[in-house]
């Protein structure tokens, strides 16, 4: 079946580092790709929406500047927690839907912790 | 406002019991729903999904799931525990194009 995958699954680093993650989708074209943070013991959080060759759709509350989406390819979406700070640490999730079904292909996500 | 509800936080069963997890949704429409399980530090499984048709809908792992409408309520169901099933179980729905609402989450545990 359909597989996404998500790189890298744990990172640590120093506060102020930027952080990029991977969303790929592996066996078929992900014309819209989906962004979400889950805190410990919490559901997942709608961050962003984004479609491929355009500029993601951001939720209310989430700061564009901080977390930068680039959708540059059907198959690859990228997230960048840009000057990452200890409150971004975070377990983040993508999931792909190629545009005829629902997104029900997700990542096993990214475990974020910035010291 | 719309939501999806699970009103259970928590839930302990014995191995071998039956279970049933509960959600229910505040959408106009019929919306896609979606039934997820998570393990500690992984992502998200699907189980079982419903779109249309027949409201009993059967998943992987012996877990099948029920819609009524009247309800807006999707549950989710097995009726025997394996100690493999302890995990956080969301409920999802789509209510239209593409974008998911998740429940809060149900954590099951299983006692032997």
């Amino acid at each position: 079946g359909a597989v996404v995958s998500q790189h890298p699954s744990r990172v640590i680093c120093k506060s102020g580092t930027s952080v990029k993650i991977e969303c790929r989708s592996l066996d078929f074209q992900a014309t819209t790709m989906f962004w979400y943070r889950q805190f410990p013991k919490q559901s997942l959080m709608l961050m962003a929406t984004s479609n491929e060759g355009s500029k993601a759709t951001y939720e209310q509350g989430v700061e564009k500047d901080k977390f930068l989406i680039n959708h540059a390819s059907l198959t690859l979406s990228t997230l960048t927690v840009t000057s990452a700070h200890p409150e971004d640490s975070s377990f983040y999730i993508c999931s792909a839907s190629d545009g005829d079904q629902r997104p029900q292909h997700f990542g096993d996500g990214t475990r974020l912790s910035i010291l | 406002a719309q939501s999806v509800t699970q009103p259970d936080i928590h839930i302990t069963v014995s191995e071998g019991a039956s279970l049933e997890l509960r959600c229910n949704y505040s959408y106009g429409a019929t919306p896609y729903l979606f039934w997820y399980v998570q393990s500690p530090g992984q992502g998200l499984q699907l189980l079982l999904k419903y779109f249309s048709g027949d409201t009993l809908v059967q998943g992987i792992k012996g877990f099948e799931a029920e819609f009524k409408r009247s309800q807006s309520s999707f549950n989710l169901r097995k009726p025997s525990v394996h100690w493999s099933d302890a995990a956080e179980y969301f409920c999802a729905v789509v209510p239209t194009g593409n974008q998911f609402y998740f429940g809060t989450g149900t954590s099951l545990t299983v006692i032997p």
